[in-house]
């Protein structure tokens, strides 16, 4: 599986778009990059994937580098209900998801 | 909304004791997963299915066994708790498909006294 390297922490304003970045040098051709955020006491949930194209849905965008050694996770509009730790996944689906240690995002009201 | 439900949510319990996590899911996935949390750490594979009759180590090593009988079952066992067995215990499924999400249960913290 590919490395990851994520920040440990970063903070936002409420209503501020917040922008998560993640490297993945080391990812293969066929990776996926997919991102999941865990909320506090709570099970990871899925956010978005992607392979070359950016990518939107209801919940974020995902923004993915033209040599795909990186990609950023975008929340358009920040909510207290987003503090979360996020976590980048890049992942060949043959294997089960490899979670590291994310980062954990505070937003201030 | 995912449908994926572990038992019981809390349980503490005596050092020697044999117990068992439930993990059930209605969505017929045929992949199943245990992972492994402490508070404010990652998470860490300790078990996966990919079907009936089906199981695998994860990367992390655990004392605990799992079984799959039932599509829809996979419950994980723990012969004899041990306070180092005292962490929370998340299950997943997805589909047979790659790519496909995961979706998580609510976890259970166990508390080995």
């Amino acid at each position: 599986d590919a490395k990851t390297t994520q920040p440990n922490s970063m903070e936002s304003n409420e209503e501020e778009p917040v922008h998560l970045p993640c490297n993945h040098s080391t990812i293969s051709g066929t990776d996926y990059i997919h991102w999941y955020r865990q909320l506090p006491s709570q099970g990871p949930e899925y956010v978005i994937h992607g392979l070359t194209s950016n990518v939107n849905n209801r919940m974020a965008s995902l923004a993915i580098a033209e040599d795909r050694k990186s990609s950023t996770l975008i929340l358009h509009r920040a909510t207290l209900r987003d503090a979360a730790v996020y976590y980048c996944i890049p992942s060949s689906g043959n294997t089960p998801l490899v979670f590291g240690k994310g980062t954990r995002l505070s937003v201030i009201a | 909304e995912a449908d994926i439900y572990q038992t019981p949510r809390y349980l503490v319990i005596g050092t020697g004791k044999k117990i068992t996590l439930e993990c059930s899911q209605t969505m017929g996935h045929d992949k199943m997963y245990w992972y492994q949390q402490d508070p404010g750490m990652e998470l860490h594979l300790i078990h996966y299915s990919y079907g009936v009759n089906s199981t695998e180590k994860g990367d992390l090593s655990s004392e605990s066994t799992v079984s799959r009988i039932r599509t829809e079952h996979f419950p994980l066992t723990l012969e004899s708790a041990r306070p180092s067995h005292t962490s929370q215990y998340l299950c997943a499924s997805s589909e047979l498909k790659n790519q496909e999400t995961q979706y998580f249960g609510p976890g259970t913290r166990l508390l080995v006294l």
